[in-house]
């Protein structure tokens, strides 16, 4: 099992819809999560990082439910520079990033 | 914003050669990090550097490689006798804590091996 998974889609959505993104990880011992944005050929981009209570950031709200070990991030109102990978991070204990395989957004007009 | 730097942006090497990546971390940061990234494929942990010694390795991270902290600045990534395989982008990043804080990566350097 992979140790970060997600959809890879990619999901195409108009301007304006609501998304969400889910992502699983198997290493229940995991206790930090972040979502990243990457765009194309460029590095990794802190999004937000995800609390257990869940968070919101403008359009952008993150959830985490450890019982499930499933991680969610929700945009809202989506504008045409939201389209990228979206990427699902759990920080190892021993303090590397460890990724999952990013989920790609394509807005339209 | 403080930000990490990678140079060169772009690097084309022959097989069997030797390529240094160069990285300026976040000043104020103590912790460094390598990673990998081939086409179309995920972030993958490489190496990790605090207090002058590797932290932890990953398995990619074999002898074929090797970090350096020179001086007050740079971080370094040594990759002997390049291989066609070798060909990925490669992030440096930096955090002020390893606990549970993100970590900051730098626009990467293209490593082309021909």
């Amino acid at each position: 099992r992979k140790e970060v998974e997600q959809d890879p889609g990619p999901f195409n959505v108009p301007e304006g819809a609501t998304v969400a993104f889910n992502c699983t990880y198997s290493n229940s011992a995991s206790q930090s999560f972040f979502w990243y944005r990457q765009d194309c050929r460029k590095e990794p981009k802190l999004l937000m990082s995800v609390y257990s209570s869940g968070n919101e950031d403008g359009r952008f709200t993150a959830q985490l439910n450890r019982a499930s070990q499933y991680i969610s991030l929700l945009i809202r109102d989506s504008k045409l520079s939201d389209s990228a990978t979206y990427l699902c991070v759990a920080w190892g204990n021993t303090g590397k990033l460890i990724f999952g395989q990013g989920t790609t957004l394509q807005v339209k007009p | 914003e403080p930000e990490v730097t990678q140079t060169p942006s772009h690097q084309v090497t022959q097989m069997g050669q030797e390529v240094i990546l160069r990285c300026v971390p976040i000043s104020n940061h103590l912790y460094f990090y390598w990673y990998r990234q081939i086409l179309g494929q995920k972030v993958e942990f490489l190496v990790s550097f605090y207090n002058n010694e590797i932290s932890e390795k990953s398995e990619i991270f074999d002898d074929q490689f090797s970090v350096e902290r020179p001086d007050g600045s740079n971080f370094t990534l040594k990759i002997r006798s390049t291989k066609l395989e070798d060909s990925a982008m490669y992030f440096c990043a930096s955090s002020d804590s390893n606990s549970n804080q993100p970590q900051h990566f730098g626009d990467g350097t293209r490593l082309s091996i021909l």
